[in-house]
């Protein structure tokens, strides 16, 4: 049974253009949260999805930022006109009922 | 605001050495403690979850327990290979969100 797919596991944007971060959960599980840890920081809830639906997106940015989880196909944690400050590692996890959580290896993006 | 206190940041043992680690945490009604290790570059790895206090939970040489206001992460006779960092998690019962609030974890060095 595969854990959490995460791709790309590196990502290199310019200023200004969008990243597209991936995530496909694990066989059977239909819970999806999305974190993000900066450099010498804690990880940091950024939204909670179920299928066609978000169910918390509290921890989200207002402006650049949007999370989907289709009915078909992976997640998607979408950041447009990305800045410096977006570098970090983001993190994927899924569960198969709200509680235990399984984390992917992770997508480290970095703006340059 | 629900809060998750780690310590101590970093802690050196030589093999053998047994020691703890600290989470104290403040949260409106706990659902859940939550204890991950993160080796460099990759996702947390789920150890253990606790619900009420005076739990304990054990794996290997890790050791967890659960008191009202903190949890302690027990490691006896640790080896090298239990280097990492150790980070916890609470989640609340109340408001109807499944995020987890994590620490900034205290990273273990164990040395030879």
């Amino acid at each position: 049974n595969a854990g959490v797919m995460q791709n790309p596991r590196h990502l290199v944007r310019r200023r200004g253009q969008e990243a597209r971060l991936r995530c496909s959960p694990m066989k059977g599980h239909s819970h999806v949260y999305w974190y993000r840890q900066l450099p010498e920081e804690g990880l940091k809830f950024m939204v909670y999805l179920q299928k066609e639906n978000i169910i918390d997106e509290s921890g989200m940015p207002k402006e650049r930022f949007s999370a989907e989880f289709p009915k078909e196909g992976p997640s998607i944690l979408r950041i447009q006109q990305v800045v410096r400050g977006d570098s970090a590692a983001y993190f994927c996890a899924s569960s198969p009922d709200p509680g235990q959580m399984q984390f992917g290896p992770g997508t480290r993006l970095t703006v340059t | 605001e629900d809060q998750v206190t780690q310590s101590p940041e970093a802690l050196r043992l030589q093999e053998g050495e047994s020691s703890s680690l600290n989470c104290s945490y403040t949260v409106s009604g706990l659902r859940g403690l939550f204890w991950y290790r993160q080796d460099p570059g990759k996702g947390p790895e789920f150890l253990f979850t606790l619900y009420s206090a005076g739990e304990e939970k054990e794996k290997e040489r890790l050791k967890a327990t659960l008191t009202k206001k903190e949890s302690f992460l027990h490691i006896t006779a640790p080896k090298p290979e239990d280097s990492a960092t150790y980070l916890c998690a609470v989640q609340a019962a109340q408001g109807g969100s499944e995020k987890l609030v994590f620490g900034k974890g205290t990273k273990l060095t164990v040395n030879p």
